[in-house]
């Protein structure tokens, strides 16, 4: 059973790009969390979504940053017209249903120029 | 909201020696307090984790310990390899499919 899988592991934007990050829970997990890491910092929750619905999206900045996770393929979180301050480690992590644990994957790593 | 403090930012100790790092929450409601190990650009890991309605809670080298009246919980590791080296993040939840409110970390050093 493969663990999360995140892609790119690195992505390196200009200010005023687009970003898009890609996260496929484990096989089985229809639940889907989103976390960014500052430098030195800890885990800050995003956005928390199962197939075809945000269920709590509390954490997200309200502009710029959006997530889906569609039916088919894996949850995107999308950030536009990126700023330096967005520069940061992006961890997704996914749960079964009906239980509190949650796994992370590796992480993006994304850099604003 | 969930507050979650923990302490201390940074732990050194000497190989084969304990460490403690501790945690406390602000939210009675929270009953779920899992316990996770990041190594440098790696993604945390799962260690150990402890629900409300136990005490304690032990898997080889490390236990963790949680009192609800004082709503703090604590990570002991025993015999510290260099390998234990790592930033160690506690995190409370309330119920399955809500949010984890983390730590700020502990940066752990096992010095041989």
């Amino acid at each position: 059973n493969a663990g999360v899988m995140q892609n790119p592991r690195h992505l390196v934007r200009r200010r005023g790009q687009e970003a898009r990050l890609r996260c496929s829970p484990m096989k089985g997990h229809s639940h889907v969390y989103w976390y960014r890491q500052l430098p030195e910092e800890g885990l800050k929750f995003m956005v928390y979504l199962q197939k075809e619905n945000i269920i709590d999206e509390s954490g997200m900045p309200k502009e710029r940053f959006s997530a889906e996770f569609p039916k088919e393929g894996p949850s995107i979180l999308r950030i536009q017209q990126v700023v330096r301050g967005d520069s940061a480690a992006y961890f997704c992590a996914s749960s079964p249903p009906n239980q509190e644990t949650q796994y992370f994957g590796p992480g993006t790593r994304l850099l604003v120029l | 909201g969930e507050n979650v403090e923990q302490h201390p930012s940074t732990l050194s100790v000497q190989e084969g020696d304990s460490a403690v790092i501790k945690c406390t929450y602000s939210d009675s409601a929270s009953n779920y307090f899992p316990w996770y190990k990041q190594e440098l650009g790696k993604r945390p890991q799962l260690i150990i984790d402890i629900r409300s309605n136990v005490g304690e809670k032990k898997d080889q080298r490390i236990a963790v310990t949680l009192n609800k009246t004082a709503k703090h919980f604590s990570l002991h590791i025993t015999e510290t390899q260099p390998e234990d080296s790592a930033v160690y993040f506690c995190a409370a939840s309330k119920n399955t499919g809500n949010q984890f409110y983390f730590g700020t970390g502990t940066s752990l050093t096992v010095i041989p």
